[in-house]
């Protein structure tokens, strides 16, 4: 398994401000995930964290908003950019540690704009 | 594209009874993982079961098991002698396996209560 230390748990921010949340697991991983979680809806993939290169973004989701870093295999940080209230959600990062296992997931960041 | 359905916004299941949870999915791939997940008020996403679409057998997870239905896209949750503590939410989630993307697809969730 892996212990995912993800951080802040929450916040409530200014809109037009940026959030940086970090994501440090215990062992080194293949794969590192950012999600989205809005309230009361489902986990929506943002982007995936690549090592030593620039992430791999989804649909609807762009680096100037989002810019995603992961300098090594173990530690990866979401940055919210210029947020608005719409930006309000859970930031859950999930790891796999290798090909064909479960992903294991940190405990979010609660993020407030007001 | 893949995608992960769940019909029951929300369920409710009395102490020590047992409450099955849906979950129906769209691939063209033959080849694939689904899992439960639960996700109780701390937030932290746990992982319930897991089921790979090669094998024809159910999983199990001691109170927890799954009715697979690959032909009909099928993936439900049985959870016998419900605790308390199975109060939360449940998504049901798809992996590709052919492209080893490791990303999921959720469904939107059932918020299970639990009665004592």
């Amino acid at each position: 398994s892996a212990v995912i230390s993800q951080k802040p748990s929450r916040d409530i921010c200014q809109r037009g401000t940026s959030l940086t949340i970090q994501c440090q697991v215990d062992s080194q991983v293949t794969m590192m995930f950012w999600y989205r979680q809005q309230p009361g809806q489902s986990l929506t993939l943002i982007a995936t964290a690549n090592q030593g290169s620039e992430a791999t973004y989804e649909s609807g989701f762009v680096i100037d908003k989002f810019p995603i870093s992961r300098p090594n295999l173990t530690f990866s940080t979401l940055t919210v950019s210029n947020m608005s209230p719409e930006d309000s959600s859970i930031y859950l990062c999930s790891v796999v540690l290798k090909l064909n296992t479960e992903a294991f997931f940190g405990q979010g960041t609660r993020l407030t704009v007001v | 594209a893949q995608t992960v359905t769940q019909s029951q916004p929300e369920m409710s299941v009395q102490e020590a009874e047992t409450v099955t949870l849906s979950c129906t999915y769209d691939t063209s791939e033959s080849d694939y993982y689904l899992f439960w997940y639960k996700q109780p008020p701390s937030r932290q996403m746990i992982l319930v079961i897991r089921q790979e679409a090669y094998k024809q057998q159910n999983a199990t997870e001691n109170r927890f098991s799954v009715n697979f239905q690959k032909a009909a896209k099928s993936f439900s949750l049985k959870i016998s002698d419900s605790q308390l503590g199975d109060a939360a939410m449940y998504f049901c989630a798809y992996r590709s396996l052919p492209y080893n993307t490791d990303k999921l697809i959720f469904g939107t969730g059932t918020r299970l209560q639990v009665f004592p």
